[in-house]
Formats: structure tokens, sequence, C-alpha cells
């Protein structure tokens, strides 16, 4: 069965500094891979994702992610952290056969220092 | 507007009551989906619906019931055999030629 490991349950960066989410899956061939954002209480919002071609995918609010098959990896990447960006983040995985339904990693919160 | 609507946002019970939560989409996506979200666990499916009149269980759909009769409509009913309901519950639907799932705002349940 597929899985996601999400290592980071809590992650604190300052305002202005760089970000890596680190994200891992099992699964034998290439899943489908996203990255959703939910800030508290609300639905998750789609930020990227990944289903083949360029291994690096820009999202939306300056969000990138890279693909890196022999590391069984998709860490979610931005360059510059915003005190907005505060929120909790979730990989998740689709297969392409079968149970066509996501399954998700168990989140990291992000905490952005000012 | 096109969307995934969920209602009620919040929603008090009393143990051993039924409560149906609402989820409609007007997106005119085939699929849709149950997640329950508990804190520090991520979410988890309860039961998903590929086309109108089929459904299947997910990975902890014991204590739930679901109805797919119209392809915008996908109620949950949370019985009173789930042993532990009060958690936020995510509505989500896709079309299948696009693999990307899209979430309502989500439903608070409080059991007590």
């Amino acid at each position: 069965a597929q899985s996601v490991t999400q290592p980071d349950i809590h992650i604190t960066v300052s305002e202005g500094a760089s970000l890596e989410l680190r994200c891992n899956y099992s699964y034998g061939a290439t899943p489908y891979l996203f990255w959703y954002v939910q800030s508290p209480g609300q639905g998750l919002q789609l930020l990227l994702k990944y289903f083949s071609g360029d291994t690096l995918v820009q999202g939306i609010k300056g969000f990138e992610a890279e693909f890196k098959r022999s590391q069984s990896s998709f860490n979610l990447r931005k360059p510059s952290v915003h005190w907005s960006d505060a929120a909790e983040y979730f990989c998740a995985t689709l297969m392409d056969t079968g149970r066509r339904a996501l399954t998700f990693g168990s989140g990291t919160r992000l905490q952005v220092q000012p | 507007d096109g969307g995934i609507t969920q209602s009620p946002k919040y929603l008090f019970r009393k143990e051993g009551q039924n409560v149906t939560l609402s989820c409609e989409q007007n997106l005119n996506h085939d699929a849709m989906y149950w997640y329950r979200q508990d804190p520090g666990q991520g979410l988890r499916l309860i039961y998903y619906s590929q086309i109108v009149n089929d459904f299947q269980k997910g990975d902890i759909a014991e204590g739930y019931s679901v109805s797919r009769e119209k392809k915008e409509s996908f109620p949950l009913t949370v019985t009173s055999a789930q042993k532990n309901p009060t958690a936020f519950y995510l509505c989500a639907s896709s079309a299948e030629i696009e693999n990307t799932i899209y979430f309502g705002e989500g439903s608070w349940l409080t059991v007590v």
C-alpha cells in the first residue's frame, strides 16, 4: 500500500528565510504527487502537483517542489517565507490505478517568526 | 461561484444521535470524497464515490454511511456506531480527466 511520510511535525522559520518541507512516498511506480496548504479551521488549498515531465514544478504563492525518484521524495521549497505562509502543509499521493483517492502525510505545521 | 459547499460549518450533537453533513458541488465533477481530520493524524479517507449510485469504503468507514443519488451531492451520515465522531470533516471532488482533488471548507462536528 502506498504511504506518505512527512518527517517534520513542526517547523519554525524567520520571515524572509528560505523554507524546505520534506515529503517521502512509498509506492512501486511514480505516483501523482501534491502539496496542499491548510489555514486553521479551513479547507485545503492546492499549492502544486506533479504528474510527469519536468521534475521541478512551480506552484502558487511562490512555492516550488522537486520530485526526486532516487530518493522517493517530493520536497516543497520557498526562497523567502512571508508571515502569511504560517499554516499546515500536507503532502499527498494519488495512484493512477485502483483506488483513486488521495493518501496524505500527517502534515507539517509551519510557524513564521517576525 | 463554482465550488464545493459543505454545511453546516459547525454542528453540535448529543451522543447517540445520528447526524448528516451536507456536501454539494457545482463543478460537474464525477468523483466525490469524504475525509476526516484529527489533530496530528492528517486526513483519513472515509468514503469515496467515482460515479452516481456507486461508492466505496475508505480506510475508516465504520460508523459512517453515504449516498450518491445525484452527481452534485454526497452527504455523509455519522451514526451512533461511530465511537469517536468529534472531528473536522472535509468533502472533496475531482474530475476524472484532471486527476486533481479539490476541497470544501470543512465541517466541525462536536459530539457531547
